[in-house]
């Protein structure tokens, strides 16, 4: 079946503009994760949700960072009032209900320019 | 926290090469344990998983044995190949509600023919 999709692939803001990201999960997957990737690093840990439900926000950076999970499936990260650290590349990845298997599926990533 | 510390890179083979590379983490008790790896231009993919203490995975030849007594996760291939040229990351599953992965920067390993 189809993997997890990401969309925009690519987004130019200028600093201070409001941005919006999107997240396609694997069909039936309950957990999805939101990871922020600096360049030349490992992927940091922003938001993790359980269906609808977030459950846990604490490496969103500042509260210009929100996400939202509204009907359990598709997923959006917004940042408002964009700043130029917060260009990175932004990788949402989801995971089965069952708890023996740990393991995420990630998506292509949107990468983030800001100007 | 939780934490993994991965060899420093670039790691430079000939095609061919053995390769290691090694994984160590701070904490014990990890239902599951995986490498991920990033090919250029790319997302991450799971590249392999172990799913308890002394379990090996494997998959497109490499592997990796969970060892609890020494809190690693070492990374291994025979004879790589130019197309196993990417970043690898070891990334093991923080221990609370959420499971959430823990990154270190990732390993880049380039196979040259």
């Amino acid at each position: 079946g189809a993997g997890v999709s990401q969309s925009p692939r690519y987004k130019v803001a200028k600093r201070g503009q409001d941005v919006a990201l999107r997240c396609d999960p694997i069909s039936g997957h309950v957990s999805l994760f939101w990871y922020q990737q600096a360049l030349g690093q490992g992927p940091e840990f922003l938001t993790y949700f359980q269906n609808e439900a977030q459950l846990d926000k604490s490496g969103l950076p500042s509260d210009r960072f929100f996400a939202e999970r509204p009907e359990g499936s598709v997923s959006t990260l917004k940042i408002q009032r964009t700043q130029q650290e917060d260009s990175a590349v932004y990788l949402c990845a989801s995971s089965p209900k069952d708890w023996n298997h740990y393991e995420q599926y990630f998506g292509p990533g949107t990468r983030l320019t800001v100007t | 926290g939780d934490s993994v510390t991965q060899m420093e890179g670039p790691v430079t083979l000939s095609e061919e090469a053995f390769l290691t590379i090694n994984c160590t983490y701070t904490a014990t008790g990890y239902p599951s344990l995986f490498w991920y790896v990033q090919y250029p231009g790319e997302g991450l993919q799971l590249l392999l998983k172990a799913t308890k203490a002394d379990d090996k995975g494997s998959n497109k030849g490499f592997e990796a044995t969970y060892r609890k007594e020494t809190t690693s996760f070492h990374l291994e291939k025979g004879s790589v190949q130019v197309s196993d040229s990417a970043v690898y990351f070891c990334a093991p599953p923080q221990l609370d509600s959420s499971y959430k992965l823990i990154f270190g920067s990732g390993t880049r390993l380039l196979v040259r023919p």
